[in-house]
């Protein structure tokens, strides 16, 4: 079955580059994508990517897809406390003819000043 | 623009009680989802809906039902509430094809004691 894969706990200095990897099992997947979940709140869609595509920027962050090694990242450049969240790397797959979202289990990040 | 509302924000039962979790949607998609989110766990499927009139289960729907009311409204129902469905629930909705963005609700903090 579909799965996705993310590590759990990343820890950065304010300023730094923080770099989240993911990989997932569908190739047939149309999209993937990142979420944001800040304390207390619900999931906050960041960026998403076309399967075709093998990079997008959007200001601080860059997303990188190897379809290859179906390896998904993100990459937020000058990682602030306010980034300090929890990640979720998601595919969409198609069950039964229906397309739903498949996460990770998450990547807590950590910034600190 | 509301987007996703769920209700309650908070509940607490008692084991065996039952109760209905509210979702509703102003964005007029077709599909809706509930998802359940647990520490390490990430977010997993519980039932989804492709369209009015249409549920399906997902990854994890035993001790759930749903009813998809209308376009709008799509609601979870716990029977019999155990504690293991302590959970922070969250509705999302999308529209299929199209553009790919999942709009999720602020969640619904659920106790079972």
């Amino acid at each position: 079955g579909e799965d996705v894969e993310q590590s759990l706990f990343l820890s950065v200095r304010e300023g730094d580059s923080s770099v989240i990897n993911c990989t997932y099992t569908d190739s047939s997947s149309t999209y993937l994508y990142w979420y944001k979940q800040e304390p207390g709140a619900g999931l906050q869609l960041l960026t998403y990517i076309f399967s075709n595509m093998d990079m997008k920027q959007d200001q601080r962050l860059t997303v990188l897809l190897n379809k290859k090694d179906k390896h998904l990242s993100l990459r937020i450049a000058d990682t602030q406390t306010g980034d300090s969240a929890i990640y979720f790397c998601a595919e969409s797959t198609s069950v039964s003819g229906y397309s739903t979202l498949t996460f990770g289990k998450g990547t807590m990040l950590l910034v600190s000043p | 623009n509301a987007g996703v509302t769920q209700t309650p924000k908070f509940q607490v039962l008692k084991t065996g009680q039952s109760m209905t979790l509210q979702c509703a949607q102003d964005m007029n998609h077709n599909s809706m989802y509930w998802y359940r989110q647990d520490p390490g766990m990430g977010l997993r499927l519980i039932y989804y809906s492709a369209s009015e009139g249409t549920t399906d289960k997902g990854e994890v729907p035993n001790g759930y039902n749903v009813s998809r009311l209308n376009k709008r409204e799509f609601s979870l129902r716990l029977e019999s509430a155990a504690p293991s469905q302590t959970s922070v629930y969250f509705c999302a909705s999308r529209e299929t094809g199209g553009h790919p963005e999942a709009f999720f609700g602020q969640g619904t903090r659920l106790t079972v004691v």
